[in-house]
C-alpha cells in the first residue's frame, strides 16, 4: 500500500517568505510526528499529533512554526517569516497507534532558505 | 534528558564482512528501540524494533540486540554487500515523552 508521502520534495524560499510543507500519513494511522534534520545530524522531533489533537508541540523551535491536522488525516508545518536556520529536511513519520508504535517515515521535504 | 551514542561515526569495509553498529542511550525508561537505514537524499527506512522486553531481532541478514539495563543497542549485518552503504540511525522512545530520540548516525560504505 501506499506509504508516507510529503510535498514539495523541495521547496527554495527567500528569508523571510512563509513556507507550508504537506504531510499525507499512511491510511489510517492514528499518530503523525514532524522531525527536523540538519545535514550530518539525526533528526529531531519537531510535534505529535494523535488524530488531530496536538499533543505535543514542545519541540518547536519558536513561535513561528505551526503545525496542524485539522481532521486527523493530512497534516501541514508551516513556517513564517522563514531564517537561514530554518535550511533543513523536515520528516513526517506515521504510526498506527497511539504512541511508541513503529513509526514509518516519508522522503522528506528539504527547505533552503536563501 | 535522554541522549543517544553511535559509535563508529562512519565505517568502511570490503564486502562480504560482517560487522557492527553501536548504539547507547542514557535513559533506560523506554518503551523501544528502533534502527533505520537513511539512504543519501531520501526519507528513513525502518529495519528493525525491539521492544523494551526483548532482547533481539532479526530480519534477513540483520540482527539488533538491546540490553536496556545497561542502555546498549548493537546492529550485526552479515555478509555485507555495497547494497549495504548508507547512514544507520537508531532512536529510542521514552516513556516519558511522545518522541523517538535519534543518534547521529553511523555512515557505512561497503566496498565492491
Amino acid at each position: 500500500g501506499a506509504g508516507v508521502s510529503q510535498s514539495p520534495r523541495y521547496k527554495v524560499a527567500k528569508r523571510g517568505q512563509d513556507v507550508a510543507l504537506r504531510c499525507d500519513p499512511i491510511s489510517g494511522h492514528v499518530s503523525l510526528f514532524w522531525y527536523q534534520q540538519a545535514l550530518g545530524q539525526g533528526p529531531e522531533f519537531l510535534t505529535y499529533f494523535q488524530n488531530e489533537a496536538q499533543l505535543d508541540k514542545s519541540g518547536l523551535p519558536s513561535d513561528r512554526f505551526f503545525a496542524e491536522r485539522p481532521e486527523g488525516s493530512v497534516s501541514t508545518l508551516k513556517i513564517q517569516r522563514t531564517q537561514q536556520e530554518d535550511s533543513a529536511v523536515y520528516l513526517c513519520a506515521s504510526s498506527s497507534r497511539r504512541l511508541a508504535a513503529e513509526q514509518y517515515f516519508g522522503p522528506g521535504t528539504r527547505l533552503t532558505v536563501t | 534528558k535522554q541522549e543517544v551514542t553511535q559509535i563508529p561515526a562512519a565505517l568502511s569495509v570490503p564486502e562480504g564482512e560482517n560487522l557492527v553498529l553501536n548504539c547507547s542511550f542514557t535513559d533506560s525508561a523506554i518503551y523501544n528501540l528502533q534502527w533505520f537505514r537513511q539512504d543519501p537524499g531520501k526519507g528513513l527506512t525502518s529495519l528493525l524494533l525491539i521492544q523494551s522486553s526483548q532482547r533481539e531481532q532479526t530480519s534477513g541478514r540483520l540482527n539488533a540486540s538491546l540490553d536496556k539495563s545497561s542502555g546498549r543497542s548493537t546492529l550485526y549485518i552479515a555478509a555485507s554487500q555495497p547494497g549495504d552503504s548508507a547512514t544507520y540511525l537508531c532512536a529510542v522512545f521514552e516513556t516519558s515523552g511522545s518522541r523517538l530520540t535519534f543518534g547521529e548516525g553511523t555512515q557505512l560504505t561497503v566496498n565492491p
